[in-house]
């Protein structure tokens, strides 16, 4: 079935550096949306990339969707001990839902 | 705007016994999402539900796992019996529609099965 992987598993940054994870499908994507959980939350929305190449920013964060529509990055500049959590990707499926990535955990030492 | 509701937040069984779970979601909200999360994972859908037809439950163990969605509103997943293995966390989250919608995820039921 349809797979979307993600890498690192997990990411150890000092405050201050930056932070990239990667998202890979072995198939097209309609779309792909990211999420952030917190420790103990629930996955939050951050943002959907839909159109081949887009880039999209939120103040820190850069999302990228790849050209053939099967990767896609997301980069956080200078990190903040308040980006530590959990990001998911979710590839867009064929019934209309999402298949989840399992995640890069980010911790931020201050 | 009230978020999705979901019921009880904790729930520990012994294995062989049954469980059920409630959520509610986000008025107006046609598409409604089971998802299984087990420690240090993704979400897994379990089941959609679009209004109160089923969508995909592809990968749900239908041997032992049922859910409902009657009136298209709120929805009950229930497990009957439990297995050590069902220890997760039980998300449900719900979205506008079908497809290129942002879903809305509630605060989830730890099961702990003994």
């Amino acid at each position: 079935g349809q797979q979307v992987m993600q890498i690192p598993q997990y990411q150890h940054v000092q405050e201050g550096e930056d932070f990239t994870t990667y998202c890979n499908s072995s198939t097209t994507l309609s779309n792909i949306q990211w999420y952030k959980q917190r420790p103990g939350g629930h996955p939050v929305f951050l943002i959907q990339l839909v159109k081949s190449g887009e880039v999209k920013k939120q103040k820190r964060l850069t999302f990228q969707f790849g050209e053939a529509k099967k990767n896609s990055s997301l980069h956080i500049t200078a990190t903040q001990t308040t980006d530590v959590g959990t990001y998911f990707c979710a590839g867009g499926g064929s019934q209309g839902n999402l298949i989840f990535g399992k995640g890069t955990k980010l911790s931020v030492k201050p | 705007e009230a978020g999705v509701a979901q019921s009880p937040r904790y729930k520990i069984i012994e294995k062989r016994q049954s469980v059920a779970f409630w959520c509610n979601p986000i008025s107006g909200h046609a598409t409604l999402y089971w998802y299984q999360q087990i420690l240090g994972q993704g979400p897994k859908l379990l089941i959609q539900f679009q209004n109160n037809g089923v969508v995909d439950d592809s990968q749900l163990p239908k041997d032992r796992f049922s859910a409902e969605r009657l009136k298209g509103v709120d929805s009950t997943l229930k497990i009957q019996p439990a297995k050590l293995e069902d220890s997760a966390v039980y998300l449900c989250a719900s979205s506008l529609d079908r497809g290129r919608y942002e879903q809305y995820f509630g605060p989830g039921t730890r099961l702990t099965v003994t």
